[in-house]
């Protein structure tokens, strides 16, 4: 069995500040994990993924998450916060076998304050 | 753009209607995810394909079903439609079973039962 929670609904932050979105697991298997950014009235894009290989992984517009296995978390950072980052985004663990299904957490809404 | 595609991007229709929602998956993807995103329930799994062979199944509600073809589109057949089925249905395609490679996804059709 799989899970994924998002512990924050809403993160508010002012444009050039730091982006903290925080994501916890559980999973029966070694873990893959996911970003995904949604716009509004958008599609899910791929930010970045963790499939066992470096801890800390990057992805596109600047954003990162590392891999803590033994706090089961992988939150999504930003060193600078810009208007276009505001959007929806979702937190997903997949599996290498069995519950491979990728499974989304509730998603947290990132609002940008000029 | 994703390479996945979904048909249509908008449908309105009454209670008690049949609607069928299509995707296309990327070039060369074997795998369709069928998610249903609604305010109250976030993004649910409802069913996978994979080579055009059911390969799990999530919360669909049995008035749904789902198909894919040889030619790997898949097909979402939504009946007796309710109020509670108005939501953004997704699609997405990967290229294999497991959950080491991330799933693309379609833009979503955005089904409204009035």
């Amino acid at each position: 069995a799989q899970s994924v929670t998002q512990l924050d609904s809403h993160v508010s932050v002012s444009e050039g500040t730091p982006v903290l979105l925080r994501c916890n697991y559980s999973s029966s298997y070694s873990p893959s994990l996911f970003w995904y950014v949604q716009h509004p009235n958008k599609g899910l894009q791929l930010l970045l993924k963790y499939t066992s290989a470096a801890t800390l992984v990057k992805g596109i517009n600047g954003f990162e998450a590392e891999f803590k296995k033994s706090e089961t978390s992988f939150h999504l950072t930003k060193p600078s916060a810009h208007m276009s980052d505001a959007a929806e985004y979702f937190c997903v663990v997949s599996g290498p076998r069995g519950s491979y299904i990728p499974t989304f957490g509730r998603g947290t809404s990132l609002i940008v304050h000029p | 753009d994703s390479g996945v595609t979904q048909t249509p991007k908008h449908l309105i229709t009454a209670t008690g209607q049949r609607v069928t929602l299509r995707c296309s998956p990327r070039s060369g993807d074997l795998s369709v995810y069928w998610y249903q995103q609604s305010l109250d329930q976030g993004l649910q799994f409802l069913i996978q394909y994979y080579n055009g062979e059911e390969r799990a199944k999530g919360n669909i509600l049995e008035r749904f079903s789902a198909q894919q073809f040889p030619d790997l589109h898949s097909e979402l057949n939504l009946s007796s439609l309710e109020l509670g089925d108005s939501a953004l249905y997704f699609c997405a395609s990967s290229v294999g079973l497991t959950g080491l490679t991330e799933a693309f996804f379609g833009q979503g059709t955005r089904l409204t039962v009035v």
